[in-house]
């Protein structure tokens, strides 16, 4: 149980397109996913908090007009990163919460965007 | 939330035990311990999680210090799959940590030699 999906794998586009990117919670409701960008050989960094029916909550230094995030249901979130650049170009992973006591996140399988 | 410590890397052979450190001596009382692992190109997976006693399950065992101001992830018998970067990471219960996110360090890098 509690799997997390992500699409596409990977993606490659050209500069100044948009792209979409799906998460969805195959086999729970998730009240709170978030998105975490990772570049090569670092580690996760969050970009942003998104509840269910509401406004994400985006970290410093993240801008929301470039990357677009929707909850519209307890089973899907999208990141669209508009206008995309090269410096975009980096692993993108959500997680879900299942909203148990501890706390557990739950991840996808990420998906690695290539703007050229 | 709290601060983790880990080694950048370990290495371990193919087959033997590994026993991997965390620092927390910042830790809690409401703290609940974490472990990941991510593998190359991929998410991080979920290994184990403990409150104050010793914890097992089918991945990994997690032992804790008395004072829980360090964690030891053990891994049994490493195989190959188990290469990968090993986070640990401090939660609140979710009663006090409602919607927040993992805050992850740069881990540690665990490579397994055939």
């Amino acid at each position: 149980g509690a799997v997390v999906s992500q699409h596409p794998s990977w993606v490659i586009c050209k500069s100044g397109t948009s792209v979409k990117i799906e998460c969805r919670s195959l086999d729970f409701q998730a009240t709170t996913m978030f998105w975490y960008r990772q570049f090569p050989k670092q580690s996760l960094m969050l970009m942003a908090t998104s509840n269910e029916g509401s406004k994400a909550t985006y970290e410093q230094g993240v801008e929301k007009d470039k990357f677009l995030i929707n909850h519209a249901s307890l089973t899907l979130s999208t990141l669209t990163v508009t206008s995309a650049h090269p410096e975009d170009s980096s692993f993108y992973i959500c997680s879900a919460s299942t909203g148990e006591l501890y706390n557990e996140q739950f991840f996808g399988p990420g998906t690695r965007l290539t703007v050229l | 939330d709290a601060k983790t410590t880990q080694p950048n890397s370990m290495e371990s052979n193919e087959e033997e035990p590994v026993h991997l450190p965390c620092n927390h001596s910042t830790i809690s009382g409401t703290d609940y311990i974490h472990w990941y692992r991510q593998l190359p190109s991929q998410g991080p997976e979920y290994v184990i999680h403990g409150l104050t006693s010793n914890v097992n399950n089918r991945m990994a065992s997690l032992a804790i210090a008395e004072d829980r101001k360090s964690s030891t992830l053990i891994l049994h018998r490493a195989t190959l799959r188990d290469a990968a970067v090993y986070y640990c990471i401090l939660r609140k219960a979710r009663r006090d940590n409602y919607g927040q996110n993992f805050v992850f360090g740069p881990g540690t890098r665990l490579s397994v030699l055939p």
